[in-house]
C-alpha cells in the first residue's frame, strides 16, 4: 500500500538556519502531497501542497517541490524562526476515491534562539 | 467561516467505560474522516464518510469502534469498553463535495482510559 517516510527526528537549529526535513513516498498513481504542521496541542494545519509532478507549494518561507524522479517531496526553509518550532508531517493523499491521507510518522522540530 | 470543531477537547474514561467523539465539519463540507495518534507517532486513518454514509471504514479495528455521520447533526465517533491502548487524540478533518483534496484538520479529542 501506499505509504511517506519522513526523516527521523528530533531536529534542533539555532535561528535563522537552513532548514530541510527530508520526505519521500510510495505511491500507485499520482498523488496530491501535503505538509502539515502541529504546534503543541493543537491539530493539524495545512503548510503547503502540490498535486502534481515539478509542482512547488510554497507558504510563509517553506517551500517543497513534487520530485516524480525521486519520489521525493523535501520541506525546506531558508531561516527559521523559534515560532516554527513544531512537529511536521508529510503525507500524500490516497487517489482510490476515499482521498484519505496517508503521514509519516512526524519530524519534532525545535528552534533554539 | 468557522472551523471543524470537536468535543470534547479532552475526555477521561475508565477501562470498560464508552468514549463518544464528536466532530461538526466546516460550513458547507459534506465529508469527515477520523483519524488517530498514538503517542510519538503520526496520524492513521480510520474511517471516512458522507451523510448518511460510510464510504470507507478500512483502518477502523473490528470490534467496539464505531462512527457515524447523520442527515443532522455532527459526526460520532463512538468506543465502546475502552482499553488503555484506545488513549490517544483523535483527529476529524472534513473536505468539501467535489472540492479541491485539501482536508481541514479540527483541534483533536484527546482520550485517556485509566
Amino acid at each position: 500500500g501506499d505509504s511517506v517516510t519522513q526523516m527521523e527526528g528530533p531536529v534542533t537549529l539555532s535561528e535563522e538556519a537552513f532548514l530541510t526535513i527530508n520526505c519521500t513516498y510510495t505511491a500507485t498513481g499520482y498523488p496530491s502531497l501535503f505538509w502539515y504542521v502541529q504546534y503543541p496541542g493543537e491539530g493539524l494545519q495545512l503548510l503547503l501542497k502540490a498535486t502534481k509532478a515539478d509542482d512547488k507549494g510554497s507558504n510563509k518561507g517553506f517551500e517543497a517541490t513534487y520530485r516524480k524522479e525521486t519520489t521525493s517531496f523535501h520541506l525546506e526553509k531558508g531561516s527559521v524562526q523559534v515560532s516554527d518550532s513544531a512537529v511536521y508531517f508529510c503525507a500524500l493523499s490516497d487517489q482510490g476515491g476515499a482521498q484519505k491521507l496517508v503521514f509519516g510518522q512526524g519530524t519534532r522540530l525545535t528552534i533554539n534562539p | 467561516n468557522a472551523g471543524v470543531m470537536q468535543n470534547p477537547r479532552h475526555l477521561v474514561r475508565r477501562r470498560g467505560q464508552e468514549a463518544r467523539l464528536r466532530c461538526s465539519p466546516m460550513k458547507g463540507h459534506s465529508h469527515v474522516y477520523w483519524y488517530r495518534q498514538l503517542p510519538e507517532e503520526g496520524l492513521k486513518f480510520m474511517v471516512y464518510l458522507q451523510k448518511e454514509n460510510i464510504i470507507d471504514e478500512s483502518g477502523m479495528p473490528k470490534e467496539r469502534f464505531s462512527a457515524e455521520f447523520p442527515k443532522e447533526g455532527p459526526s460520532i465517533l463512538r468506543i465502546q469498553q475502552v482499553v488503555r491502548g484506545d488513549s490517544a487524540a483523535y483527529f476529524c478533518a472534513s473536505l468539501p463535495s467535489g472540492g479541491p483534496d485539501t482536508q481541514y484538520f479540527g483541534p483533536g479529542t484527546r482520550l485517556t482510559v485509566l
